[in-house]
């Protein structure tokens, strides 16, 4: 079975610098999707960034970006620039590419952002 | 278009009872899922379906019963509510899958069982 670990519960950073948040997975699968989601106060999930694992290049959405290491099952988004409006909680998801419809979430990081 | 919507936003149930969460889409979409959150755990899926008259079972779906009759609506249902099932319930829907894969939620529903 699958499994997403993120092993940071909570993090800080401090307003304009760099922070990144770390992600493990564990497949036999060769084929999948890698996600990070945001949740802010307000509860609502939001998609980041997304990777497909048969892409080499490495995903990025303005301020976000992730180091994706197929090899070492490690999917890290990094946040350049954090704005005050970054602090939430950070999802990171696997789910299969072979045609089941499962997501699997890691259990979060609490990222802080310090005026 | 009003994306994912559930209701009601917050419950308070006594053990035993039951209810049903609803969740609606008008994105059209043919996947749609329901989670639970607690503090610490993450996102749990409960149930999914991949289309109308399709549901299968998630990583935690003992207590909950669903249907899908129309693509629009896929809801919850907690026959005998306990108090391991206060939890945040989250709707999710997706077109389908594709490398454009994007899953949207919809905003939350706040369970408390007595």
């Amino acid at each position: 079975a699958q499994t997403v670990t993120q092993s940071q519960p909570e993090m800080s950073v401090q307003e304009a610098e760099t922070v990144t948040l770390s992600c493990t997975y564990d497949t036999s699968e060769s084929d999948y999707y890698l996600f990070w989601y945001k949740q802010p106060p307000s509860r609502q999930m939001i998609l980041v960034i997304r990777q497909e694992a048969y892409k080499q290049q490495n995903a990025t959405e303005n301020r976000f970006s992730v180091n994706f290491q197929k090899a070492a099952k490690s999917f890290s988004l990094k946040i350049s620039d954090s704005q005050l409006g970054d602090a939430a909680m950070y999802f990171c998801a696997y789910r299969s590419g072979s045609g089941t419809y499962k997501y699997i979430f890691g259990t979060g990081t609490r990222l802080k952002v310090l005026a | 278009n009003a994306g994912v919507t559930q209701t009601p936003k917050f419950q308070v149930l006594k053990t035993g009872q039951s209810m049903t969460l609803q969740c609606a889409q008008d994105m059209n979409h043919e996947y749609m899922s329901w989670y639970r959150q607690d503090p610490g755990m993450g996102l749990r899926l409960i149930h999914y379906s991949v289309g109308a008259g399709i549901t299968d079972q998630g990583e935690v779906p003992n207590g909950y019963n669903v249907s899908r009759s129309t693509t629009e609506d896929f809801p919850l249902r907690l026959l005998s509510a306990a108090p391991s099932q206060t939890s945040v319930y989250f709707c999710a829907s997706s077109y389908g899958g594709g490398t454009q894969e994007t899953q949207y939620f919809g905003p939350g529903t706040r369970l408390l069982v007595l």
